[in-house]
């Protein structure tokens, strides 16, 4: 139980791109998505909760990243005007709906080339 | 305030012998803390997770983690490693809404 899918696992873009997070065998109120460099930690850059606007981290841009939670099982991110400097490992998380845990699980990521 | 260090940023043992990864914590709150594992390319795997049940937590392939409020610690170890325990290592700590995570210990098995 609890697999959180995302799609693609890579892909290299231009100018823009959408990456799913899906939540297979759960609903999840709440996402995250994180990104990470090459031998570093995650860093979180927003949350997203279903039905409402994400909240993103400080310095994270909101209109480059674009974040959409449609439904319980189904996170999007869009990264618009993408540049090479975006380029990079995404990873969202999905934590359960209800359950009162506060347990993430997370996806396989998604390797990120801008050209 | 809420934070998660890792004491060694790469770990090397022999296949077979025991594995220690140390974690140290703070936190404000009563915290839930987690291990994951990431191995390349891919994403992070629930190893185990403290919630004040039991200080000592069983985690799967082996792992095991202990909770010590006072050493604020939480190391995670296995009795004899194997070759595809090889890959990164997260500790973090829940508060409230988000993750705060470990800067990861590489562990490298050799065999």
């Amino acid at each position: 139980g609890a697999v959180v899918s995302q799609h693609p696992s890579w892909v290299i873009c231009k100018s823009s791109v959408k990456i799913e997070c899906r939540s297979l065998d759960f609903q999840a109120t709440t996402m995250f998505w994180y990104r990470q460099f090459p031998k570093q930690s995650l860093m979180l850059m927003a949350t997203s909760n279903e039905g409402s606007k994400a909240t993103y981290e400080q310095g994270v841009e909101k209109d480059k990243f674009l974040i959409n939670h449609a439904s319980l099982t189904l996170s999007t991110l869009t990264v618009t005007s993408a540049h090479p400097e975006d380029s990079s490992f995404y990873i969202c998380s999905a934590r359960a709906s209800g359950s009162g845990t506060d347990t993430q699980y997370f996806g396989p990521g998604t390797r990120l080339t801008v050209l | 305030a809420q934070s998660v260090t890792q004491l060694d940023s790469h770990v090397s043992v022999s296949e077979g012998t025991p594995v220690l990864l140390r974690c140290n914590y703070s936190s404000s709150y009563s915290p839930s803390l987690f291990w994951y594992v990431q191995h390349p390319n891919k994403g992070l795997q629930l190893l185990l997770k403290y919630t004040s049940a039991a200080t000592l937590v069983k985690g799967i392939n082996g792992f095991e983690a202990e909770f010590k409020k006072s050493e604020t610690s939480f190391h995670l170890t296995k009795p004899s490693a194997h070759m595809s325990d090889a890959a990164e290592y997260f500790c973090v700590v829940s508060a409230g809404n988000q993750f705060y995570f470990g800067t990861g210990t590489s562990l490298t098995v050799i065999p």
